[in-house]
């Protein structure tokens, strides 16, 4: 059984940073590019970042690009996000998914607040 | 970046209603087009890929069509636990983008 299960959510000050983390199982993880998505309260899906399987491609939205950083360690299935100069609108649910190129499955997402 | 445009935003409709959400791309992705379903407080669920292929345990109610800048997903006969907020997909090009939602309401 695919799962995903992300972590690492938190209040957070504007400026700040932080790293998510999404453990993976039931796929060979090293096989498969993941993706992020947010979703801040009350608003839509935004698709925010992607790396391919072995880690050597990655993509970024525009409203992310210079700020936030994904990699991998396909050693310990795990994907991450490291965040940086947060800002108010970075705020949201974080989700992590595999891509195939489409999202087939999704974790159940990390809250990250950013607030003074 | 390519631009999703769903219509309606907004849907109220009744248990066994045949409904239509529109998927208006702003340049062309031939059939790389995802659908997704999302119920409050869950993550979004995988229903549609490549425009009109359904994924796996979705229900045959659920279809997709289209293809270049114009994509729809139907479901035939709308049952309670479809009501939920519908979202298109592009994977044609990065960066990937999503429609703004169609929220289907009783």
């Amino acid at each position: 059984e695919v799962q995903l299960v992300e972590s690492g959510g938190i209040l957070i000050p504007p400026g700040g940073s932080l790293r998510l983390s999404c453990a993976a199982s039931g796929f060979t993880f090293s096989s498969y590019a993941m993706s992020w998505v947010r979703q801040a309260p009350g608003k839509g899906l935004q698709w925010v970042s992607a790396i391919s399987g072995g880690g050597d491609s990655t993509h970024y939205a525009d409203s992310v690009k210079g700020r936030f950083t994904i990699s991998r360690d396909n050693s310990k299935n795990t994907v991450y996000l490291q965040m940086s100069s947060l800002r108010a609108e970075d705020a949201a649910v974080y989700f992590c998914a595999r891509e195939v190129p489409q999202l087939d499955y999704w974790g159940q997402g990390t809250l990250v607040t950013v607030s003074s | 970046d390519i631009q999703l445009t769903q219509s309606p935003s907004f849907l109220s409709a009744s248990v066994g209603d045949r409904v239509t959400i529109t998927c208006r791309a702003s340049q062309g992705i031939s059939s790389y087009l995802a659908w997704y379903q999302q119920k409050p407080g869950k993550a979004p669920e995988f229903l549609i890929y490549a425009a009109y292929t359904l994924h796996s345990g979705v229900p045959s109610r659920f279809s997709g069509s289209g293809s270049g800048t114009e994509f729809t997903l139907t479901i035939s006969s709308l049952q309670p636990e479809d009501f939920a907020t519908y979202y298109c997909q592009q994977v044609n090009s990065y960066p990937r983008t999503f429609g703004q939602g169609t929220k289907v309401e009783i």
